[in-house]
Order: C-alpha cells, then structure tokens, then sequence
C-alpha cells in the first residue's frame, strides 16, 4: 500500500497571504495525484488531479506541482473560503490512499 | 448538475448488518463506474470499495475485504454498499463518489452516519 504523507498538519495562515502544503508518497507515483478541499460538516471536492491541473470551477488561486513523490498545493493568496482541510490522494496504484490532511487554520 | 445521494445509516449493533444506496441523478449512470470513501469522526479519509461501470471490477479495502460488497443497479441508477460483521472501527460517514477515469473522486455525496456500538 502507497503511503502518503501531509505536512504540515496545522497551517496558521493570515488572510491574504500565501499557504504551501506538502504531500510525499512512499514510492513513485508519476504524477497520479489529487488534491481535495473538506470544510466542516461538507463532503470533500476535487481542487486538482493530474498534480497541476484545477479542476472545473476552481479559483486560479489554487495551484499544485510536482511528480515522483513529493507534491505541493499552493494556495497564493488565502480568501477566508480557504479555511479547511486539504487531502492528498494516489491513484497510481490499489488500493487508493489518502494523507492525513493539513488544516488551513486563521492565524 | 450531478447529484449523489447516500442513505441507509444509522445505529447498529457489533456483528450485524447494514445497506447503504447512493441513488445518482444527471449523469449516464451505466457508463461511470463509483467508489465508497469512509471517515471516521474527527479523522481523515478512507477509500473504501470501487465497482466498475458494469460491475465486472470491484476492488475493497483490506480493513473492508470480506466483509462488505458493492454492488450497482444500472436500471434504478442506483450503488449499494453490503456491510457485514460490522465492528465499532466501521463508525463513519460514508461518501459514495463518482469515478473520474479510475483516478479521482468528483463528485461526492453528502454522506451517511454509520455508528455501530452496542
């Protein structure tokens, strides 16, 4: 089973300012990664697949890279709809795995 | 636009069973295959069981193998999720969730509460 790893797991962000979240995988995955937004008491939504690129809807605010095992979500300049918990996800292999998330906090 | 809508929860007991559906509106049902993710309260997600667009591929868990099913009925648009021997680490909701190319999850339900405790 592919790990994945999220960190931080509390980010405490100001209104405006940039946020950077990371995910690695314990092996390769290409670039078969996704990314999810879940705001409380809400069923997660898709922000990016493919490792960079923003699903339908998304705000360009919204950015990933990387491939292999190490990725990134950025988030350029955080609105204060930003506020919540980022999932990464693997597809490369079965079964699908998730991290852990990293809370998007008001600081 | 899309719609995924989960029931079947509820309180149940150790060792027993349960049914979950996901009734599906404004998609080609039959041709998109669908995933069960679970979370547990306060705790991240956990993908579940997979099954293919006409049922010949399921995939599971293994926290779920041998235990839950999946299952579909294209006539009623309909996915199921057949949980036996339930235990007290299956308490969660559980999203049903559209398959996009066997890779990602888009778009979600809104989930339905499982809690087994006895």
């Amino acid at each position: 089973e592919i790990v994945m790893t999220q960190s931080p797991a509390t980010l405490s962000v100001s209104p405006g300012e940039r946020a950077t979240l990371s995910c690695r995988a314990s092996q390769s995955l290409s670039s078969n990664l996704a990314w999810y937004q879940q705001k409380p008491g809400q069923a997660p939504r898709v922000l990016i697949y493919g490792a960079s690129t923003r699903a339908t809807g998304i705000p360009a605010r919204f950015s990933g890279s990387g491939s292999g095992t190490e990725f990134t979500l950025t988030i350029s300049s955080l609105q204060s709809e930003d506020f919540a918990v980022y999932y990464c996800q693997q597809y490369n292999d079965w079964p699908r795995t998730f991290g852990q998330g990293t809370r998007v906090e008001i600081k | 636009q899309v719609q995924l809508v989960e029931s079947g929860g509820g309180v149940v007991q150790p060792g027993t069973s349960l049914r979950l559906s996901c009734a599906a509106s404004g998609l080609a049902f039959s041709n998109i295959g669908f995933h069960w993710v679970r979370q547990a309260p306060g705790k991240g997600l956990e993908w579940v069981a997979v099954i293919w667009y006409d049922g010949s591929k399921k995939y599971f868990a293994d926290s779920v193998k041998g235990r839950f099913t999946i299952s579909r009925d294209n006539s009623k648009n309909t996915l199921y999720l057949q949980m036996n021997s339930l235990r007290a680490e299956d308490t969660a909701v559980y999203y049903c969730a559209r398959d996009r190319g066997v890779q990602w999850f888009d778009p979600w339900g809104q989930g339905t509460l499982v809690t087994v405790s006895s």
